[in-house]
């Protein structure tokens, strides 16, 4: 039971265009979404989160909109740059846990000069 | 500061042995998590501790896996019996846990592979 999905496995995109990288999720306790990357032999790098409250959060060239109603998020990266190609993680929680994170299964993101 | 850290970086074994995954995490983080990513997947859930106590184990595959923290800080993951589906990449993670909105910071993972 996949509680949080990519269903994007790889994306590729042009230097200085628009990344849409894209998740959805079933579990509507969930009430806080983070945005993980990860380059080969490293572990993931925390980038950005949101809260349910909120439907826009922006940090620099990354912002992460929620849809609620629609259980989607998704990661917007403006101007996407060669150093942005890495694996990119969706991942959730419920204030009510332990904090542990549910993730998705991935989306590799491949930015071409 | 120093990161989390993880090892050993990489452990091939033999199906039946046992072994040891260490983590170091941040100084001063009192939340810990274990996490196991599959080829091809996004890393699971394995054990969370709050200190030396794991506040949630519901992870953990099966009685095979156990996890220690004994004073708060390192901590090891055991695996007894190794199988072949145990490979997977163990990762750990902390965080300072003042609320569940903190941000957990991963170590770079050790690499198990069970032959």
């Amino acid at each position: 039971d996949q509680q949080v999905k990519q269903n994007s496995p790889s994306l590729s995109v042009q230097e200085g265009r628009i990344s849409i990288l894209n998740c959805d999720y079933t579990n509507s306790m969930f009430d806080y979404f983070l945005w993980y990357k990860k380059y080969p032999a490293e572990g993931p790098t925390f980038l950005i989160s949101i809260s349910s409250i909120k439907d826009k959060n922006e940090d620099g060239r990354f912002t992460v909109f929620l849809n609620k109603s629609a259980k989607h998020l998704s990661l917007h990266i403006v101007p996407s740059q060669p150093g942005d190609s890495a694996v990119y993680f969706c991942a959730a929680s419920e204030a009510s846990n332990t904090g542990k994170l549910i993730f998705g299964q991935g989306t590799t993101l491949q930015v071409k000069p | 500061g120093a990161g989390v850290s993880q090892t050993p970086s990489n452990k091939v074994t033999e199906k039946g042995k046992y072994v040891e995954l260490r983590c170091d995490p941040i100084s001063g983080h009192t939340a810990l998590y274990w996490y196991r990513q599959s080829l091809g997947q996004g890393p699971e859930f394995l054990i969370y501790f709050q200190g030396t106590g794991a506040a949630d184990d519901s992870g953990l595959p099966n009685d095979r896996f156990f996890a220690v923290r004994p004073e708060g800080s390192v901590s090891t993951l055991k695996i007894q019996r190794t199988e072949r589906g145990d490979s997977a990449v163990y990762l750990c993670a902390s965080s300072s846990r003042t609320g569940y909105t903190d941000t957990q910071y991963f170590g770079p993972g050790t690499r198990l592979t069970v032959l």
